[in-house]
């Protein structure tokens, strides 16, 4: 079946650090690859994606890049903002007509001044 | 932001007793999604409908179950509610586009089974 495996938290960092949270799936199928974020409170938004292998999905500074040699889609950011605290969630969808996704476990990050 | 509203926003009940939440949207999106969202699970898809009165079950479908009359309502039921059913409850939409799978989230319902 399809699932996703991400980085464990929780990651705490200063204001300005980088910030990788690294992703990996198996999947049957040539998945589409989403990075979501939940802000404190809130449902989860969507925050990138990619929809074929080598494709870079990137928004508000986060990065993310399609790769199907290491099935990967790691998220970075090269300046992290206390605004940034929240938790990652990466997921995939295999076009199977039902369009589902599936999640990893999530990563908390958490950003101090 | 998309139209999607989730209430309750906030339950508790006890063991034993049904209970019901209700997700509605304003998108007129053909797919509907029920999830959980659970420490150290991420989220599991509970059911999903990919039309009126069309419904499939998820990953951890046991003990629920769900109805979809309208195109905008859809309802997710616990039969009778046990304290492992104490969770963030989260509702998608969907509508297919090209094959970009994207979904759109609900504010969540937070429900405590005692």
């Amino acid at each position: 079946g399809d699932s996703v495996t991400q980085m464990e938290g929780p990651v705490t960092l200063s204001e300005e650090a980088f910030l990788t949270i690294n992703c990996t799936y198996t999947a049957t199928g040539y998945p589409s690859l989403f990075w979501y974020v939940q802000y404190p409170g809130e449902g989860l938004q969507l925050l990138l994606k990619a929809t074929k292998a080598d494709d870079k999905g990137s928004n508000k500074g986060f990065e993310a890049t399609y790769r199907k040699e290491t099935t990967s889609f790691h998220l970075e950011k090269g300046s992290v903002q206390v605004s940034d605290s929240a938790v990652y969630f990466c997921a995939l969808s295999v076009n199977r007509g039902d369009y589902k996704l599936s999640f990893g476990a999530g990563t908390t990050v958490t950003v101090r001044a | 932001d998309a139209g999607i509203t989730q209430s309750p926003r906030h339950k508790v009940t006890e063991t034993g007793t049904p209970v019901t939440l209700r997700c509605h949207q304003t998108e007129n999106h053909r797919y509907m999604y029920w999830y959980r969202q659970d420490p150290g699970h991420g989220l599991r898809l509970i059911h999903y409908s990919y039309g009126v009165k069309d419904t499939d079950k998820g990953e951890v479908s046991d003990g629920y179950s769900v109805s979809r009359s309208k195109t905008e309502d859809f309802l997710l039921t616990l039969e009778s509610a046990t304290s492992s059913q104490t969770s963030v409850y989260f509702c998608a939409i969907s509508e297919s586009s090209g094959g970009s799978n994207e979904q759109f989230f609900g504010p969540g319902t937070r429900l405590t089974v005692l």
